[in-house]
């Protein structure tokens, strides 16, 4: 199985900043990636797709990068209502959808 | 609109048994892959099981022989049936279908 380690585990930030969480896989996965965004008591959100797709309805400050194992994931400018838990999930080699450990995010 | 619900959960005693549902609508739940993802209190996303379009099944190794996935096509339905549960089978359970998920259903294993 491929495995997705995802970094921080948490991480603090002001409104306005720039916040960057990063995603590894075990093996070349293209650009089969997703991130969600996961707001307490609510089921995921997809927000990219094929690594640097935005979804529709996303707003621009969110985007994604990268190819093969290393991913990046982006906000420019930390809203307030950003606040959540943000995963990776690969696609490319299936069963198992394989989730990073997720990023929980707050404002400092 | 595509749209998942998922009913079934509750408190279940270690050992016993619970089938979760997720009515669909808005698309065939035979049409394309459909799994099942779980979240335990605090924690992570977890992958636990899938079924393809053409019937074949796969589970994580915490469910395999415990779990098994299936359809109705008639009810539009998604199935998971869950038997010998564990305390660390407490999660919320989601339904999910390409990028749609379900609200998910609680499942507490405990005495």
């Amino acid at each position: 199985d491929i495995q997705m380690t995802q970094s921080p585990s948490s991480l603090s930030a002001s409104v306005g900043d720039r916040v960057t969480i990063t995603c590894q896989a075990s093996q070349d996965i293209s650009n089969y990636l997703n991130w969600y965004q996961q707001k307490p008591g609510k089921a995921p959100k997809l927000l990219i797709y094929d690594a640097s797709n935005l979804e529709t309805g996303v707003p621009s400050r969110f985007s994604g990068s990268g190819s093969g194992t290393d991913f990046t994931f982006t906000i420019s400018s930390l809203q307030p209502e950003d606040i959540a838990t943000y995963y990776c999930q690969q696609y490319d080699n299936l069963p198992p959808d394989t989730f990073g450990q997720g990023t929980k995010l707050e404002i400092k | 609109e595509v749209q998942l619900v998922e009913t079934g959960g509750g408190l279940i005693q270690p050992g016993g048994s619970l089938r979760l549902s997720c009515a669909a609508s808005g698309f065939t739940v035979s049409s394309n892959y459909m799994s099942w993802v779980r979240q335990a209190p605090g924690k992570g996303l977890e992958w636990v099981s899938v079924i393809y379009s053409g019937g074949s099944t796969y589970y994580a190794d915490s469910v395999k022989g415990r779990f098994t996935i299936s359809r109705d096509n008639s009810k539009n339905t998604l199935y998971l049936q869950m038997n010998s549960l564990r305390a660390e089978d407490t999660a919320v359970y989601y339904c999910v279908y390409q990028i749609i998920w379900g609200q998910g259903t609680m499942v507490t294993v405990s005495s």
